[in-house]
C-alpha cells in the first residue's frame, strides 16, 4: 500500500520561497508522475505540476515562472519550490501519485491516487 | 474561474439518486479521461472514479461515472449520510498540457 508523507514550512513571509517535500513509502517510484496540487482556504483544487522519474516535468502555465518540481530517486522523494510567494499562495498543498494513462498513444495524467495528508502554508507579513 | 464547470451545490435525501455534472470542452473532457474525487471535510481528496467510469477497489458500486461528448457525470445511488462531501471532476487539458479541475460540488444529504 503506497503512502505519501509530506512536510515543509507552514508560515512564510511575502517574497520568500515555499519548499515542500513528499516521501513515497511502500511502492515503486518509477513508472509514475508525481504531482503537487493546492487548495486555497474554502476554495477548489488547483493543479500545480508534476514530475516523472526521468525528470521530465509539466507545470500549470499560471505558475510556471515560479515553480520548480524536483525529485531524489535515492530517497524516493520529490519536492516543490515556489518562489516569490504572496498572500494568494496561501493554501493547503497536497502531493499525489499520478499513474500514467495513454490516450491514443500519448501519456496524460489527471489520475491522482493516493494523496498526501496536506500541508497548510500561510503567507503573511 | 475553473476550466471544468460543476454546479456549486447538490442535495438529496437518504436513499435517493443524485447526479453531479461536469462540463468541459473539446480540449479536455472531449478527448481525455475524466476523474472524480471525493473530499470529506478537513481531509485530503480521495479518488472515486478513474478513466470516466472505473471504480477503484473499496469504492462502493453506488458511485458511478459516465461521459458523453464534452460533459461527464457522477451518479450516487442509495444516498447515505456519509456521502455528504465535496466532489471534484478533473481531466487532462491538451490546450494547457496540464490537469484541470472543476470548481467542486458540495453535496448535502438532507
Amino acid at each position: 500500500q503506497v503512502q505519501l508523507q509530506q512536510w515543509g514550512a507552514g508560515l512564510l513571509k511575502p517574497s520568500e520561497t515555499l519548499s515542500l517535500t513528499c516521501a513515497v513509502y511502500g511502492g515503486s517510484f518509477s513508472g509514475y508522475y508525481w504531482s503537487w496540487i493546492r487548495q486555497p482556504p474554502g476554495k477548489g483544487l488547483e493543479w500545480i505540476g508534476e514530475i516523472i522519474h526521468s525528470g521530465s516535468t509539466n507545470y500549470n502555465p499560471s505558475l510556471k515562472s515560479r515553480v520548480n518540481i524536483s525529485l531524489d530517486t535515492s530517497k524516493n522523494q520529490f519536492s516543490l519550490n515556489l518562489t516569490s510567494v504572496t498572500a494568494t499562495d496561501t493554501a493547503v498543498y497536497y502531493c499525489a501519485r499520478s499513474p500514467l494513462t495513454s490516450v491514443r498513444g500519448v501519456i496524460k495524467t489527471g489520475w491522482l491516487d493516493p494523496w498526501g495528508q496536506g500541508t497548510l502554508v500561510t503567507v503573511s507579513s | 474561474q475553473s476550466v471544468l464547470t460543476q454546479p456549486p451545490s447538490a442535495s438529496g435525501t437518504p436513499g435517493q439518486r443524485v447526479t453531479i455534472s461536469c462540463s468541459g470542452s473539446s480540449s479536455n473532457i472531449g478527448i481525455n479521461y475524466v476523474f472524480w474525487y471525493q473530499q470529506l471535510s478537513g481531509t485530503a481528496p480521495k479518488l472515486l472514479i478513474y478513466r470516466n467510469n472505473q471504480r477503484p477497489s473499496g469504492v462502493p458500486d453506488r458511485f458511478s461515472g459516465s461521459k458523453s461528448g464534452t460533459s461527464a457525470s457522477l451518479a450516487i445511488s442509495g444516498l447515505r449520510s456519509e456521502d455528504e462531501s465535496d466532489y471534484y471532476c478533473a481531466a487532462w487539458d491538451d490546450s494547457v498540457s496540464g490537469v484541470v479541475f472543476g470548481g467542486g460540488t458540495k453535496l448535502t444529504v438532507l
